[in-house]
């Protein structure tokens, strides 16, 4: 079986410019979850969807904002970007809406210059 | 003060020796906790939860204390293969779900 799968693996913007990420969940996941990760850091919460609806929000600005699928798919846009969100962006899916073990696809790596 | 705080380590220790990490964490209201590991490069990837009563899979022990809040990782006999970055995760599920990773603790194992 798939696991987690994200698209593109590696992308660079420049500041200002707008970008979308996209995340496939394991099949039968409904649950997906955005990470961001910076260099020695442990990733940073920023969305919980599941079922189509947000159900929990991390301390990011609104620029960031999220949505998903029928098929449970999910997109990151990120507005106006800074050179500050260049990192790793990490897309989870598990199966249930509460915490449980998540599965995290390889990430995509982004760069704003 | 952050809410989920680690040792950032780098422990360096030999094959064999045991090795423990701990976490602590501020919000008295969290209600699932894991630790996950993560290589060099890669994802994270479940290890373990944790559970009140502890649990133990294998060469490693989770153990929560509610009263201190605080969550432990014991590896007995390391291998070469546990060297990661072990990261404590805490979170709640509620009307506003959140969960929240360490920084991670680096483990090196040498020969």
């Amino acid at each position: 079986d798939a696991g987690v799968t994200q698209s593109p693996t590696h992308l660079i913007k420049t500041r200002g410019q707008h970008v979308t990420l996209r995340c496939s969940p394991i099949s039968g996941h409904k649950s997906v979850s955005w990470y961001q990760q910076v260099l020695g850091q442990g990733p940073q919460f920023i969305f919980q969807y599941y079922e189509k609806e947000e159900r929990g929000r991390g301390n990011f600005p609104d620029r960031f904002s999220a949505r998903q699928f029928p098929n449970y798919s999910s997109e990151l846009n990120v507005n106006a970007l800074l050179l500050g969100d260049s990192a790793l962006y990490l897309c989870a899916s598990s199966s249930r809406d509460y915490w449980d073990e998540q599965f995290f696809g390889p990430g995509t790596r982004l760069t704003v210059l | 003060r952050k809410e989920v705080e680690q040792d950032p380590g780098p422990f360096n220790v030999p094959e064999g020796a045991t090795v423990a990490f701990n976490c602590t964490y501020s919000n008295s209201a969290s209600q699932s906790f894991f630790w996950y590991r993560q290589d060099c490069r890669k994802e994270p990837k479940l290890l373990m939860s944790v559970y009140s009563s502890g649990n133990e899979d294998g060469r490693f022990t989770a153990q929560l204390n509610r009263a201190s809040q605080y969550i432990s990782l014991l590896i007995r006999d390391s291998k070469l293969s546990d060297s990661a970055t072990y990261l404590c995760v805490v979170s709640k599920y509620s009307s506003a779900s959140k969960i929240i990773f360490g920084s991670g603790t680096r483990l090196s194992i040498r020969p």
